[in-house]
């Protein structure tokens, strides 16, 4: 899983409940991302960051916050907003994108239950 | 739109056997073209990508792909499958031009002894 960690591997929410989800990185990269995966479905993006203190909306934003306030680190919050949050959350970062051939590298997911 | 297509849900194999996943692509520009496998809840792992140049690439655990650019085709291979490669493998794809990646729905591969 590279230099990507995750954390909580598993987490359990009430309804009406905002939670956070840690996403930290060693390898110096730039950019970095958050999907949702499903099963069935792929990997969904959420929301995607280029750089420091900027980030855009990806194919499936609604009911999810992000920041991206050091390099290092993109905390996603899955607010009460979501409908319905119970999936596998996969944080990834690639170096910047003007290499556009630069693989991306996971973390090992956090698995996130509604309950 | 882009769009990336593996139209197996499901592969099925014999061990010592030869094996294809199969990805199609529709895209509105040049493609850099990736595969990743991924274990039981675990993050995904990277296993080549085509940029540019020979159309077979080679890539990590003895897998290979082809790309085919007038079928829009990245195929994934292995001369010889093993049981340890059953996994869900995932195609992905970037523009140069564009900062997100599409990836497929997955294909899991089931290798039998």
């Amino acid at each position: 899983d590279g230099g990507i960690t995750q954390s909580p591997k598993y987490l359990f929410r009430k309804e009406g409940q905002n939670v956070t989800l840690s996403c930290e990185q060693n390898l110096n990269h730039d950019a970095m991302y958050w999907y949702r995966q499903d099963p069935g479905q792929g990997l969904r993006l959420i929301y995607y960051s280029q750089i420091v203190n900027d980030f855009q909306k990806g194919d499936i934003a609604e009911g999810y916050s992000v920041s991206r306030e050091k390099k290092e680190s993109f905390p996603l919050t899955v607010t009460s907003a979501q409908k319905n949050p119970t999936a596998f959350y996969l944080c990834a970062s690639s170096r910047h994108r003007a290499g556009a051939y630069n693989e991306q590298f996971f973390g090992p997911g956090t698995r996130l239950t509604v309950l | 739109a882009q769009s990336v297509a593996q139209p197996e849900d499901q592969v099925n194999v014999a061990e010592g056997n030869p094996l294809t996943v199969k990805c199609t692509y529709s895209v509105s520009g040049n493609p850099y073209l990736f595969w990743y496998v991924q274990y039981p809840n675990r993050g995904l792992q990277f296993l080549l990508k085509y940029i540019t140049g020979d159309n077979l690439v080679k890539g990590s655990y003895g897998f290979e792909a082809e790309f085919n650019k007038s079928q829009t085709s990245f195929h994934l291979k292995k001369p010889s499958a093993l049981v340890s490669d059953s996994a869900l493998y995932f195609c992905a794809v970037r523009l140069l031009t564009g900062n997100q990646f599409y990836f497929g729905t997955g294909t899991s591969l089931t290798v039998i002894p």
